[in-house]
């Protein structure tokens, strides 16, 4: 399988406590995307990366979650002290960007996070 | 600002029957481009088809065709001859600045639920 993978699909955590998600993007990606779904609504936009770069954050993205793309493959999403209202679908997708592409953006198949 | 609108909720079609979901955006971007994702029950979001704004055909993956109304700014997906695997929620997406400097993120709709009857 060559898409996107994160892990884990599920994680049920306690409130006050830190996760951590993984995100593995189609290989010759340049960008990684994180967004955030809730029920009933869009994903809505975390944060990107180009290559290792963190070009833009969200205003969503408080000083509690923090992403990593160390090597411009994998990435991380760490959320500390988690709170209720963390609770969500946490998505990733992966684009190629650059010349005649469109950029589009696949996705993989979401770590469902649900804080006690 | 950048919106994506769309205004329905919950759609129901008969197999084989064609489909259009609405949507609408607010841009003043003249270079933007517009996506649909399907999302079955299990998650995933899955890529359907893309317009570029400066796309002068309407764009068509297979069942799927994107019906651009550039000055109405609407880009409706219609889907022909549904299957009982269409039965998902559809979401609109916008991109600005898809020719170079694009900031990446994608701005979504709230989605259409489509379930298609036997």
């Amino acid at each position: 399988d060559t898409g996107v993978s994160q892990n884990p699909r599920h994680k049920i955590t306690k409130r006050g406590q830190n996760v951590t998600f993984r995100c593995d993007p189609i290989s010759e990606h340049n960008r990684l995307y994180w967004y955030r779904q809730t029920l009933g609504q869009g994903p809505e936009f975390l944060t990107y990366f180009q290559n290792e770069a963190q070009l833009e954050k969200s205003r969503l993205l408080s000083d509690r979650f923090s992403a990593e793309r160390p090597k411009g493959s994998f990435s991380t999403l760490e959320i500390q002290r988690t709170e209720q209202g963390d609770s969500a679908m946490y998505l990733c997708a992966s684009s190629l960007s650059g010349g005649q592409s469109t950029d589009t953006q696949y996705f993989g198949p979401g770590t469902r996070l649900t804080v006690l | 600002a950048q919106k994506i609108t769309q205004t329905q909720p919950g759609m129901f079609v008969q197999e084989k029957e064609a489909v259009t979901l609405d949507c609408t955006y607010d841009t003043s971007d003249p270079s933007y481009g517009l996506f649909w994702y399907k999302q079955p029950s299990s998650g995933e979001m899955i890529f359907l088809i893309y317009q570029g704004s400066y796309d002068q055909q309407n764009a068509t993956e297979g069942r799927y065709s994107l019906n651009f109304q550039k000055a109405r700014k609407s880009a409706n997906l219609v889907i022909s001859a549904s299957q009982l695997g269409d039965s998902a929620m559809y979401f609109c997406a916008m991109r600005e600045g898809i020719y170079g400097g694009s900031q990446g993120n994608l701005i979504f709709g709230k989605g259409t639920k489509l379930s298609v009857k036997p």
